[in-house]
């Protein structure tokens, strides 16, 4: 299984609505990113963790909140967005943060913020 | 210094023909240079990867040129066909980041049939 999966592959959501992304793996990956990509732009690094421990936040606004329950599963948590946040989430992962091996995206979340 | 310039923007090709993306870096500390193909409503996907070490590697129809003295690499499909048409990320990385990749600007690549 080589398969990085997220739902919902769309989200619509107004400002003050509390919303929350999944991502799923069973690769036995250790390193798990969430990234932000804009229409006609490459993917932007947001959170990446490290056996399920947070170790870098790319300067990320609050209202964006991860969280990495398990070594298969992500989370990213959503309160008061604003309608610049929408964009493709993406959710990545890799053997180890540290490796060369490949890093699989998912298929991503598709949010629009009204 | 870690940015990776990526050109041309856009490219339309003929069937058959050979699509050809160069990207730049300026970071030496780069050692791991992947590029990854995205089609419309999907994530990235690994297309091909290079380390320094080697000048030149080929999969099927996709080759990746590596200059190390000149911090060029280029990617090209040879036969490019119509199923080929989507947008191409190069990126690069190196151990001291935690392999963060530094995405290249993207080329929207349009094979004509």
């Amino acid at each position: 299984d080589t398969e990085v999966t997220q739902t919902p592959k769309h989200l619509v959501m107004g400002m003050t609505n509390k919303k929350s992304l999944k991502c799923e793996q069973h690769m036995g990956h250790r390193a798990m990113y969430w990234y932000k990509q804009k229409a006609k732009k490459p993917p932007e690094l947001m959170f990446v963790y490290s056996y399920e421990k947070l170790s870098i936040n790319e300067s990320v606004p609050s209202r964006f909140s991860p969280e990495c329950p398990n070594s298969s599963l992500l989370n990213l948590h959503l309160h008061a967005l604003q309608p610049e946040d929408s964009a493709l989430y993406l959710c990545a992962s890799r053997l180890r943060v540290s490796s060369y091996n490949e890093q699989f995206f998912g298929p991503g979340t598709r949010l629009t913020v009204l | 210094q870690q940015q990776v310039k990526q050109s041309p923007q856009s490219l339309i090709v003929q069937k058959g023909g050979i699509s050809i993306i160069n990207c730049a870096y300026e970071n030496t500390a780069f050692d791991y240079f992947p590029w990854y193909q995205q089609f419309p409503g999907k994530g990235p996907a690994l297309l091909i990867a290079i380390r320094p070490d080697v000048s030149e590697k080929k999969e099927g129809r996709f080759t990746i040129s590596f200059n190390k003295s000149a911090k060029q690499f280029s990617l090209h499909i040879m036969d490019s066909q119509p199923g080929d048409s989507a947008t191409y990320f190069c990126a690069a990385s190196s151990s001291g980041s935690a392999r963060q990749l530094t995405f290249g600007s993207g080329t929207q690549l349009t094979v004509l049939p």
